[in-house]
């Protein structure tokens, strides 16, 4: 099946600090990307969803300045947290779709952000 | 205000047995649902859909149930397995790649 990496798998970095997360999809061409934050405990919580070559779409409460969002090839998607503090401690997970329309997200493994 | 729900937050079975897992949404325009299943300090991972123009699809020894009448959609495991054990997620879309998940059911087989 189709494959989404994400790197780093786990960062630690202290408050004030800017951290890069990418999401590539490795054997299709993501025409869609999309960025979730997961709580403890809770579901998945769409933070924007990103189309190659255009401004990413960001959901109602999350701040585009603070999380920003680059989708500059059919492979790559990059979530930058941006000042970032200890409430932005969280588990970062990319997904992937290969066209439009109804169909499956490839989820990527998720990126563990501890900010201390 | 929560558009998927699954209303139980862990399921415990015994190995061989059914685990029945449930899902229950508000919209009837949803139009595709999804099961996910994920283990800790892992992305979800894709398990079974089902289009709402159905009823039941079937992979192996998982089974998708949907009733649109009762916007409920549930996910049958058979013979449940330990390595089973992980957080379901159901989730629902409507026309676009934007899916809506539920909270999550943590399944545990136990020997």
């Amino acid at each position: 099946g189709a494959v989404v990496s994400q790197h780093p798998s786990w960062v630690i970095c202290k408050s004030g600090t800017s951290v890069k997360i990418e999401c590539r999809s490795l054997d299709f061409q993501a025409t869609t990307m999309f960025w979730y934050r997961q709580f403890p405990k809770q579901s998945l919580m769409l933070m924007a969803t990103s189309n190659e070559g255009s401004k990413a779409t960001y959901e109602q409460g999350v701040e585009k300045d603070k999380f920003l969002i680059n989708h500059a090839s059919l492979t790559l998607s990059t979530l930058t947290v941006t000042s970032a503090h200890p409430e932005d401690s969280s588990f970062y997970i990319c997904s992937a779709s290969s066209h439009q329309g109804t169909d499956t997200q490839y989820f990527g493994p998720g990126t563990r952000l501890t900010v201390l | 205000d929560q558009q998927v729900k699954q209303n139980s937050p862990s399921l415990s079975v015994q190995e061989g047995r059914i685990s029945i897992l449930n899902c229950d949404y508000t919209n009837s325009m949803f139009d595709y649902f999804l099961w996910y299943k994920k283990y800790p300090a892992e992305g979800p991972t894709f398990l079974i859909s089902i289009s709402s123009i159905k009823d039941k699809n079937e992979d192996g020894r998982f089974t998708v149930f949907l009733n649109k009448s009762a916007k409920h959609l549930s996910l049958h495991i058979v013979p449940s397995q330990p390595g089973d054990s992980a957080v379901y997620f159901c989730a629902a879309s409507l026309n676009t790649d934007k899916l809506i998940f539920g909270t999550g059911t943590r399944l545990q087989v136990f020997p």
